[in-house]
């Protein structure tokens, strides 16, 4: 069965940066992309990125350009997300989406949560 | 960009009501809508997608409808289970965006 496995709880200071996995299993990595949706306490969803299986390629949202990068490695079938010059209303849980076509998120990690305090 | 809104923002109904949810877009987006169902301290799990269509494993007391700008979730018969915070959700875009959420109570 299709698994996304998400890293540990991180806590980080003001202006620094977290790098979130995703580890996949259950079905081809290549033939997915992966997107990254935040969620801070007691709040809504919201879309960070997503990145192709296929080739890598990548769509952020506005919010988020020049400031998230994600990426992925094939050879282990993880995708990772990277936030930069954090801020204490970075403070969420991070959550890895499998695409299941047309940017549906089919199946889901369990969630990492990130927490901004100095 | 397109924005999704939802009403209402929290919902409190018994066991065995019919409940439903509405999802407006601020243009068409033809059926290309999701709904996913979040309990807390969980991922979103889906339920609906491409307006209309079940996932597989969701039982058929939910069912979805609508088209263009105005969506519809449907709980025929509310059972204890279904409390839960409910997202509608554009896709089929670089800019996939979510409604605000409906938070859905058992009295």
């Amino acid at each position: 069965q299709v698994q996304l496995v998400q890293s540990g709880a991180e806590v980080k200071k003001p202006g620094a940066s977290v790098k979130v996995s995703c580890q996949a299993s259950g079905y081809t990595f290549t033939t997915r992309g992966v997107a990254w949706v935040r969620q801070a306490p007691g709040q809504g969803l919201e879309w960070l990125g997503w990145i192709s299986g296929y080739n890598g390629n990548t769509h952020y949202g506005q919010k988020f350009q020049g400031r998230v990068t994600i990426t992925t490695d094939t050879s282990t079938g993880t995708a990772y997300m990277e936030l930069r010059s954090l801020r204490s209303d970075d403070t969420a849980f991070y959550f890895c989406a499998r695409e299941g076509g047309d940017h549906l998120f089919d199946h889901w990690g369990q969630g990492t949560l990130v927490t901004v305090s100095s | 960009d397109i924005q999704m809104t939802q009403s209402p923002s929290t919902l409190s109904a018994s066991v065995g009501d019919r409940v439903t949810i509405t999802c407006r877009a601020t243009e068409s987006i033809s059926t290309w809508l999701a709904w996913y169902q979040q309990k807390p301290g969980k991922a979103p799990k889906l339920l609906i997608y491409k307006a209309s269509s079940l996932e597989s494993g969701v039982p058929s007391r939910f069912s979805g409808s609508g088209s263009g700008t105005e969506f519809t979730l449907t709980i025929s018969t509310l059972q204890p289970d279904d409390s839960a915070t409910y997202y509608c959700q554009r896709y089929n875009t670089y800019s996939p965006a979510f409604g605000q959420g409906t938070k859905v109570e058992i009295k």
